[in-house]
């Protein structure tokens, strides 16, 4: 079974300064990972995700994410954090199938004070 | 171009009670997904859908089902409504079933069951 952990419940930053939200993950066979960002009473917006190739994927809004196999991670990250950076965001795994389902993990909260 | 529709977007039920979603996928895409999420947690797999077929099932009892319709677009019923049932009810679509394109999302039928 595959799962994701994403072990902070909240992530507080001021604007201007970089941010880090991070993600373990754990599958059997080799990962599919994306990032999905959740603004209030909406659903989820694709921002970015690492099927194979290089570790640092560049994704929307300055967003990127650094995939980790050995630590088994993919850290969501943005060198300057916006205030309308703040919302919920989702880290998930998709292991190669015939199918498309997502494993989400339960979400962190980005806060970015001005 | 129009993203993923979901209607309602709101709705009442009683305990017992039995309720249809609906969801119209991205012009183009073939394949829907259907995901449950409750208040402080990340959404979890119902079912997919492809060219009309299920082709994948998450862990949730027979009150559930689905279809597809030959324009793509899709139901969700939900017979029996238990309080537990409350959640955000998202629609996604894709592309094909088990390639590496992004889910996109619908905004999402808030249900809750009184």
């Amino acid at each position: 079974a595959q799962s994701v952990a994403q072990p902070e419940d909240q992530v507080n930053v001021a604007e201007g300064n970089p941010l880090t939200v991070k993600c373990t993950y754990s599958v059997s066979g080799n990962p599919y990972l994306f990032w999905y960002v959740q603004y209030p009473n909406r659903g989820l917006q694709f921002l970015l995700k690492y099927i194979t190739g290089d570790n640092l994927v560049k994704g929307s809004y300055g967003f990127e994410a650094e995939f980790n196999k050995s630590q088994t991670s993919f850290h969501l990250k943005k060198p300057s954090a916006l205030v309308s950076d703040s919302a919920l965001y989702f880290c998930a795994v998709r292991v190669h199938s015939g199918y498309s389902t997502l494993t989400f993990g339960k979400g962190t909260m980005l806060l970015v004070s001005p | 171009d129009a993203g993923v529709t979901q209607s309602p977007t709101h709705l009442i039920k009683t305990r017992g009670q039995h309720v249809t979603l609906r969801c119209s996928p991205i012009s183009g895409h073939k394949s829907v997904s259907w995901y449950q999420q409750v208040l402080g947690q990340g959404p979890q797999f119902i079912f997919q859908y492809y060219e009309k077929e299920e082709r994948g099932r998450g862990n949730f009892p027979d009150r559930f089902s689905a279809r597809q319709f030959p324009n793509y677009s899709s139901e969700l019923n939900v017979n029996a409504l238990l309080l537990g049932d409350s959640a955000l009810y998202l629609c996604a679509s894709s592309l094909a079933a088990g390639d590496n394109s992004p889910l996109h999302f619908g905004n999402g039928t808030r249900l809750t069951v009184t």
